[in-house]
């Protein structure tokens, strides 16, 4: 069966330090990977997602970068983070349309930076 | 690119009593719409899909319907329990892409 690992679970960091989140994915090859990113309180926001090696879409121009250095590991990253960085990153997996298309989540990073 | 719209934001319903959230989206080329639920602290969890082929599908206490036409899909939970208290996520997918509403608490009242 697939499984999907996120870590940390929580990170606190002050403003201007550098962020690497990983995610890896188990069970599967050539997944959908996405980054999402849930603010307190509020909705689930499509950061990155990535449909290869390689391949990575933005969806927020912000101030995170996201890669797919191996074809089921996905890294969000930041040089220098900032307040509004804050919150509850999620790392998801799913295949293709023609392989059923349903989104799993990891579970999660809870990130505050001061 | 898709927009999808959620309401109500917030939900409460008498213990027993049936819960319906509806979401509507812009692409009309979406084709598959799957709902999530979210208890605090934790990772969303798929409950229920549908996909743009089909109107109506039920599991248990839960069903999803879905107008193409009218391009809006609605979560129905009957005989609501305690345990149904959470956050709902609607959501449409489309290329790759799943676009997730803004979300509905729903409070079961005892």
């Amino acid at each position: 069966s697939q499984t999907i690992h996120q870590w940390p679970a929580t990170l606190v960091q002050p403003v201007g330090s550098p962020l690497s989140l990983e995610c890896t994915v188990e069970g599967t090859s050539n997944p959908n990977l996405y980054w999402y990113r849930q603010a307190a309180g509020r909705g689930l926001q499509l950061l990155f997602y990535s449909v290869g090696i390689g391949q990575i879409s933005s969806e927020v121009p912000q101030n995170l970068s996201a890669s797919r250095p191996q074809d089921r590991q996905f890294i969000l990253s930041s040089k220098k983070l900032l307040l509004s960085d804050s919150g509850f990153y999620l790392c998801a997996w799913s295949l293709d349309w023609d392989r059923g298309g349903k989104l799993f989540f990891g579970s999660g990073t809870q990130l505050s930076v001061l | 690119g898709e927009n999808v719209e959620q309401h109500p934001s917030t939900l409460s319903v008498q213990e027993g009593d049936s819960a319906v959230i509806k979401c509507t989206y812009s692409d009309s080329a979406s084709n598959y719409f799957p709902w999530y639920k979210q208890e605090l602290g934790k990772r969303p969890q798929l409950i229920i899909d549908i996909r743009s082929n089909v109107g109506e599908k039920k599991d248990q206490r839960i069903a999803v319907t879905l107008n193409k036409t009218a391009k809006h899909f609605s979560l129905h939970i009957t005989e609501t329990q305690p345990e149904d208290s959470a956050v709902y996520f609607c959501a449409g997918y489309r290329d790759d892409k799943i676009i997730f509403g803004k979300g509905t608490r729903l409070h079961i009242l005892p």
